[in-house]
């Protein structure tokens, strides 16, 4: 299982571009990078995915080098809504069974 | 948007008795999960389950807990014993197929548990 390392804390304003850099340097070859967002006493919802390159939906993009040994996630213009946690997951546990969250970024965003 | 959900939002037991939290997965979905997170803290493991059966559980998936399908659309987790630290919201999740390449997890509301 790859083990992810992202800020514990980020702070932006509004209007403002927000990148969330995620290391994972010991990914797997077919190992996905998957990213989730997370309001207070509200179950993580699935933000994007990306195997490689770049990724873009209709709420961010994510951005993958060549070497996918890390991954940022793209928040275009941020508002107080998007103030939650982000997480980073990157492959599965052991038993390909389940995804392994850590402790997320933390986005808090102003006006 | 399909999605999972469950019941109830909010439960609060006295320490030691039973407490059986549900969930309605996304109709077409096979993998079937449980995590719960403390307050404060990060969204832990517990179980996934496949064809009727347990895949992977972690550390915290004791005696204590069990997951069941009693019919084609429901999975519960039942706490047979309830101790102060199971307070913790549980989340539902479920996925088209099993993890690696791309799958999608998708997760339930939570069922807040407050153990008195």
């Amino acid at each position: 299982l790859a083990k992810t390392t992202q800020p514990i804390s980020m702070d932006s304003y509004e209007g403002q571009e927000v990148n969330i850099t995620c290391s994972h340097n010991n990914i797997a070859t077919n190992d996905y990078i998957t990213w989730y967002q997370q309001f207070p006493s509200q179950g993580p919802r699935f933000i994007i995915q990306g195997y490689k390159t770049k990724v873009t939906n209709e709420v961010a993009s994510l951005f993958i080098p060549a070497d996918r040994k890390s991954s940022t996630l793209s928040l275009p213009r941020v508002s107080l809504s998007d103030t939650a946690v982000y997480y980073c997951l990157v492959g599965y546990n052991q038993a390909g069974t389940a995804l392994i969250f850590g402790k997320g970024t933390t986005l808090s965003v102003s006006s | 948007e399909p999605e999972v959900t469950q019941t109830p939002s909010h439960q609060v037991t006295q320490m030691g008795q039973e407490v059986i939290l549900r969930c309605v997965p996304i109709s077409n979905h096979l993998y079937f999960y449980w995590y719960r997170q403390i307050l404060g803290q990060k969204v832990e493991f517990l179980v996934s389950f496949y064809n009727n059966e347990i895949s992977e559980k972690s550390e915290i998936f004791d005696d204590q807990f069990s997951v069941e399908r009693p019919d084609g659309s429901n999975f519960t987790l039942k706490i047979r014993s309830t101790k102060l630290e199971d307070s913790a919201m549980y989340f539902c999740a479920s996925s088209s197929r099993e993890g690696f390449s791309g799958n999608t997890i998708y997760f339930g509301e939570g069922s807040w548990l407050t153990v008195v």
